[in-house]
């Protein structure tokens, strides 16, 4: 068990809708990263939070976005869902983004869009 | 941009075989490098790293040194267990602007061990 949590694990709905992923950081981690895991895209970076800011952004679509609260969760939010959008989105977390790049990675949350 | 390629699986081996999952990159700066595993069902968890040149990391018999002349760091293991079959991902990160690591990662290695 890494510590981090991720809710919902599976989650269906149709295109054209919106969703929001969830993710509870380890005890006393500050950072927090979304990726996105498709099979013909592989692990893709989306966006990193610190201590409830933006740090990076990666490849994430203007359709998506994020944030991170003062109590250190993480809320991944997609809208006007398509069909390229069914992935695994996976949360991680860091104690310290200057650590080399050391992440624990929750379960991931799995998307389907019918 | 900065990019890991990783040999493409499934990798089938029988158990006590020696193994070997190749990992070239291509990085602007000096990145730390990186194994991580994801057993079916699981997130990623690290195996091993390396921060520096000619570096050798090392966790449950798999190892991996750090080759700054080839920029390969390749995954070896002596003797696999049916335990080991999972999928397997190098990554490398380097430092960007805003003072984060962000890790990058290959697409990923199956590996399947039988009895």
């Amino acid at each position: 068990d890494s510590g981090v949590t991720q809710t919902p694990k599976h989650l269906i709905t149709a295109t054209g809708q919106r969703v929001t992923l969830r993710c509870s950081p380890r005890s006393g981690d500050l950072s927090v990263y979304w990726y996105q895991q498709s099979l013909d895209q592989g692990l893709q970076f989306l966006i990193q939070y610190y201590n409830g800011e933006e740090r990076a952004k990666g490849n994430i679509l203007e359709r998506f976005s994020a944030q991170q609260f003062p109590d250190l969760h993480s809320e991944l939010n997609l809208s006007s869902l398509e069909l390229g959008d069914s992935a695994l989105y996976f949360c991680a977390s860091s104690s310290d983004p200057t650590n080399t790049g050391e992440l624990f990675f929750g379960e991931g949350s799995r998307l389907t869009v019918l | 941009g900065d990019s890991v390629t990783q040999m493409e699986g499934p990798v089938t081996l029988s158990e006590e075989a020696f193994l070997t999952i190749n990992c070239t990159y291509t990085a602007t700066g000096y990145p730390s490098l990186f194994w991580y595993v994801q057993y079916p069902g699981e997130g990623l968890q690290l195996l091993l790293k390396a921060t520096k040149a000619d570096d050798k990391g090392s966790n449950k018999g798999f190892e991996a040194t750090y080759r700054k002349e080839t920029t390969s760091f390749h995954l070896e293991k002596g003797s696999v267990q049916v335990s080991d079959s999972a999928v397997y991902f190098c990554a490398l990160s380097v430092l960007i602007l805003g003072g984060s690591y962000i890790p990058t990662f290959g697409r990923g290695t199956s590996l399947i061990v039988h009895p």
